[in-house]
């Protein structure tokens, strides 16, 4: 079965730090570019960050550079995002995202989600 | 930065057309992928570069694009289909995906 499943969530206070990592299953992940997007309570979908398959090129959403970084590991089929400085609008649930070249760059698989919430 | 614009909330009947609409300049230019988001749970991709379904999504979803709206199409509606509706692209040149704000379907 194809998954992403997500941890690290919690609760940590303004300017603190948290590290999520998404373990991918069923697929050759180093062959997806992967992508992580947020979801602050009861708003819309917010892309975060991608990463191609290589590392090689790394993309940030504005509100988040300087601040997150993404990383992979293909040898661990994992995915990280290391996140500094976290805000009070950086709370949300987070998810780990494949997008599939297969469906037109579409986010074909998600997983269930980890809760940052930024809090003092 | 490229603005997708959904309406809020739609209601419909059970069995009857819901249709969501997702406006873009030119949009009919880019792919658009819907994705579907029931309560507490993870989006799931309902409709893929306008018009095609992942293997295990009902006929009754489709989707269309044309100039500056593109449109899915929720077919005899069941109660089922209560969700929260996104559209996505990518920004032209960008690595950048851009959703639109998210359109709650009420099923009555």
């Amino acid at each position: 079965e194809v998954q992403l499943v997500e941890s690290g969530g919690g609760l940590v206070k303004p300017g603190g730090s948290l590290r999520l990592s998404c373990e991918a299953s069923g697929f050759t992940f180093s062959s997806y570019n992967m992508n992580w997007v947020r979801q602050a309570p009861g708003k819309g979908l917010q892309w975060v960050s991608s990463i191609i398959t290589s590392s090689t090129y790394i993309y940030y959403a504005d509100s988040v550079k300087g601040r997150f970084t993404i990383s992979r590991d293909n040898a661990k089929n994992s995915l990280y995002l290391q996140m500094n400085s976290l805000r009070a609008e950086d709370t949300g649930v987070y998810y780990c995202v494949r997008r599939n070249g297969y469906t037109s760059g579409a986010f074909d698989i998600w997983g269930q989600g980890t809760m940052v919430t930024v809090s003092s | 930065s490229y603005v997708l614009t959904q309406p809020p909330s739609l209601s419909e009947a059970p069995g009857k057309t819901a249709r969501i609409t997702c406006g873009g300049d030119n949009i009919a230019s880019k792919g658009v992928h819907w994705y579907q988001q029931k309560p507490g749970q993870a989006p799931v991709l309902l409709i893929y570069y306008d018009t095609d379904r992942p293997s295990g999504i009902p006929e009754r979803f489709s989707g269309s694009s044309s100039g500056n709206t593109a449109t899915l199409t929720i077919s005899r509606v069941e109660a089922g289909d209560e969700a929260d509706y996104y559209c996505q692209v990518w920004e032209n040149n960008s690595d950048h995906p851009v959703f639109g704000g998210g359109t709650k379907l009420t099923v009555l």
